[in-house]
């Protein structure tokens, strides 16, 4: 079973610009879920999708962060425009059933 | 509001001793607890877990206990190896809460051979 994708893995961009990160889950896992983790911080829920529709993105910054999951499949998350504060790891999980995630290798943002 | 605690940013081992990880959480309406590893550049593992409705649960060399009257976890890796070195981090959910996943701060562990 091939693992949930996602990328780039690292990426560096100035305030104010803006980025997107790229998440290819599990074949046929209906439940994705974006996480940010910050250095020295556990990984916190930004939002959660259930195959194409949105479950809770109550923790999203919609002023500057957004996230669609078309077709139920894959998922972009997107920041415009970023902040310092912003730096962290972009973490992608999904999940088939059960109460366990699977995480892909996330995403490192660096803004400067 | 931080409703699942690991107090200690780090432990130190020495190989083929047991290792401990703590947990507190405050969410009385956690019913299901996970353990997950995180090497560097790395996405979380999943380790073990445990349901509420026991206190013990054990998978080769790890074993989670939990102790729901104090709301506290605990993992033990016995014996601790150079490979269990790592971040660990204690994750809890709620049957009300579409199964989100809330996690710790973790704790770097270090095993010294």
């Amino acid at each position: 079973e091939a693992g949930v994708a996602q990328s780039p893995r690292y990426k560096i961009i100035e305030k104010r610009q803006s980025v997107a990160f790229w998440c290819n889950p599990i074949s046929g896992h209906a439940t994705l879920y974006w996480y940010q983790q910050i250095l020295g911080q556990g990984p916190k829920l930004l939002i959660q999708f259930q195959n194409n529709g949105v479950v809770d993105d109550s923790q999203l910054p919609k002023d500057r962060f957004s996230a669609e999951r078309l077709k139920g499949v894959d998922s972009t998350l997107k920041i415009q425009p970023a902040k310092l504060e912003d730096s962290a790891v972009y973490l992608c999980a999904t999940k088939i059933q059960g109460y366990g995630y699977t995480f892909g290798s996330g995403t490192r943002l660096t803004v400067v | 509001d931080q409703q699942v605690k690991q107090n200690s940013p780090s432990l130190s081992v020495q190989e083929g001793r047991i290792s401990i990880l703590n947990c507190d959480y405050t969410n009385s309406m956690f019913d299901y607890f996970l353990w997950y590893k995180k090497y560097p550049a790395e996405g979380p593992t999943f380790l073990i877990s445990i349901s509420s409705i026991k206190d013990k649960n054990e998978d080769g060399r790890f074993t989670v206990f939990l102790n729901k009257s104090a709301k506290h976890l605990s993992l033990h890796i016995v014996p601790s190896q150079p490979g269990d070195s790592a971040v660990y981090f204690c994750a809890a959910s709620a049957s009300g809460s579409a199964r989100q996943l809330t996690f710790g701060s973790g704790t770097q562990l270090t095993v010294l051979p």
